[in-house]
């Protein structure tokens, strides 16, 4: 079946840039996601990409997907402490429309 | 404000007590679904419905059941909930390209 792995911790200090990355195994892939939990919190979407993409941007966020390694990271810029939490990586194709969600990655930000 | 609601947000209940999660959404979408989240496992389908009326097992489906009778809920019962259904609970509701989440119940099962 379909799998999503993520590397479970990160740490970095406040103003560097965090990559987090994702490899996933599912070629039909189409949608690929970036959701972030806060502590207690639900999920937030941040990002998606589609499959024919290389790269989106926005803002401090960048998602880069290499479809020939089905790897996909997201790097947050000038990291803030807000950011901490814990971020999930997600797949779906178009005709299975649940998301595999990868193990999440937890995100520490030092002062 | 388009959301995705659930009641209750936290819940303590006993081993085989009957109890319903409700999931509400005001997107119109067709597709809902309900996922569970335990810790190093990320989250975890159970059931989806595609629409009013259709509904599947998803990834974790045992010890579960759902209804959708009209397309804007699509609650979630345990019959006879047990110890390992001890978990954070998610709806979801999605559109072409984006799956929106609610808030989480985090659910106890003594």
């Amino acid at each position: 079946g379909e799998d999503v792995e993520q590397s479970l911790f990160l740490s970095v200090r406040e103003g560097d840039s965090s990559v987090i990355n994702c490899t996933y195994t599912d070629s039909s892939s189409t949608y690929l996601y970036w959701y972030k939990q806060e502590p207690g919190a639900g999920l937030q979407l941040l990002t998606y990409i589609f499959s024919n993409m290389d790269m989106k941007q926005d803002q401090r966020l960048t998602v880069l997907l290499n479809k020939k390694d089905k790897h996909l990271s997201l790097r947050i810029a000038d990291t803030q402490t807000g950011d901490s939490a814990i971020y999930f990586c997600a797949e779906s194709d178009t005709g299975r429309r649940a998301l595999t969600f990868g193990s999440g990655t937890r995100l520490q930000v030092q002062p | 404000e388009a959301q995705v609601t659930q009641n209750p947000r936290y819940l303590i209940t006993v081993t085989g007590k009957k109890l319903t999660v409700t999931c509400s959404q005001n997107m119109n979408h067709e597709y809902m679904s309900w996922y569970r989240q335990d810790p190093g496992l990320g989250l975890r389908q159970i059931y989806y419905s595609m629409n009013v009326e259709v509904t599947d097992k998803g990834d974790v489906p045992e010890g579960y059941k759902v209804s959708r009778k009209e397309k804007r809920n699509f609650p979630l019962i345990l019959e006879s909930p047990s110890p390992n259904q001890t978990s954070l609970y998610f709806c979801a509701s999605r559109s072409t390209d984006t799956q929106y989440f609610g808030p989480g119940t985090r659910l106890t099962v003594l």
